[in-house]
């Protein structure tokens, strides 16, 4: 089994700030790697998927970097509707997936 | 677009059967694509549960493979999630999603969730 951690677990900041989030995974994931963002009582948004690659829709400031273990999400400078939760999701055993367990990004 | 609304009861009792279904509007299931389902305890991260190929391959996490049945209604365009013997710890919202999935003789891609639904919230309780 893939465990994925992300820290850190909260992260606090404020709007025009950049924001490093970290997910590492206990082996390889290659690249195959995704991020979301979830807000409080809505479902999850998927933001980058296989590492860095932008979903349709979403801002620039978003970025994915990483291959391997290491993968980081980065907002190069918070906006008010970035203060939410991130996870990461690996595919690296297809079809079998799993999760990190979150970062908080919230307003310092 | 494609839209996805999950639905079924809000509350089980413990030892029963949870049962939810997707209906899934502007795309037939049928067509293509995996789809999937996730759950998330109040308060906590998020699961993955399980998925299938529109052909009908069906693909559980290990943790609840022996209580997981996941099929398809091509007729009605929805796809269901049985959990049987639930307990506490199976309170949760209940998402489900498209699952983008390709590979060629190089690579593979996607194998995220772009398209979720709203979530439903399921009680186990007496």
């Amino acid at each position: 089994e893939i465990v994925l951690t992300q820290s850190p677990a909260t992260l606090s900041l404020s709007p025009g700030e950049r924001a490093t989030l970290s997910c590492r995974a206990s082996q390889s994931v290659s690249s195959y790697l995704a991020w979301y963002q979830q807000k409080p009582g809505q479902a999850p948004r998927l933001l980058i998927y296989d590492a860095s690659s932008r979903a349709t829709g979403i801002p620039v400031r978003f970025s994915g970097s990483g291959s391997g273990t290491d993968f980081t999400l980065t907002i190069s400078s918070l906006v008010p509707e970035d203060f939410a939760v991130y996870y990461c999701q690996q595919r690296s055993n297809w079809p079998l997936l799993s999760f990190g367990g979150g970062t908080k990004v919230e307003i310092k | 677009q494609v839209q996805l609304q999950e639905s079924g009861p809000g509350l089980v009792k413990p030892s029963e059967t949870l049962s939810l279904t997707c209906a899934v509007s502007g795309y037939s299931v049928s067509s293509g694509y995996y789809w999937g389902w996730i759950r998330q305890p109040p308060g906590k991260g998020l699961e993955w549960i399980g998925s299938f190929f529109h052909s009908g391959n069906t693909y559980y996490n290990p943790s609840l493979k022996s209580r997981v049945t996941i099929s398809v209604d091509t007729s009605r365009n929805h796809f269901s999630l049985k959990l049987s013997s639930v307990t506490a710890a199976d309170t949760a919202v209940y998402y489900c999603a498209r699952l983008p999935y390709y590979y060629d003789d190089t690579d593979s891609y996607g194998g995220a969730f772009d398209i979720w639904g709203q979530g439903t919230m399921v009680t186990v309780s007496s």
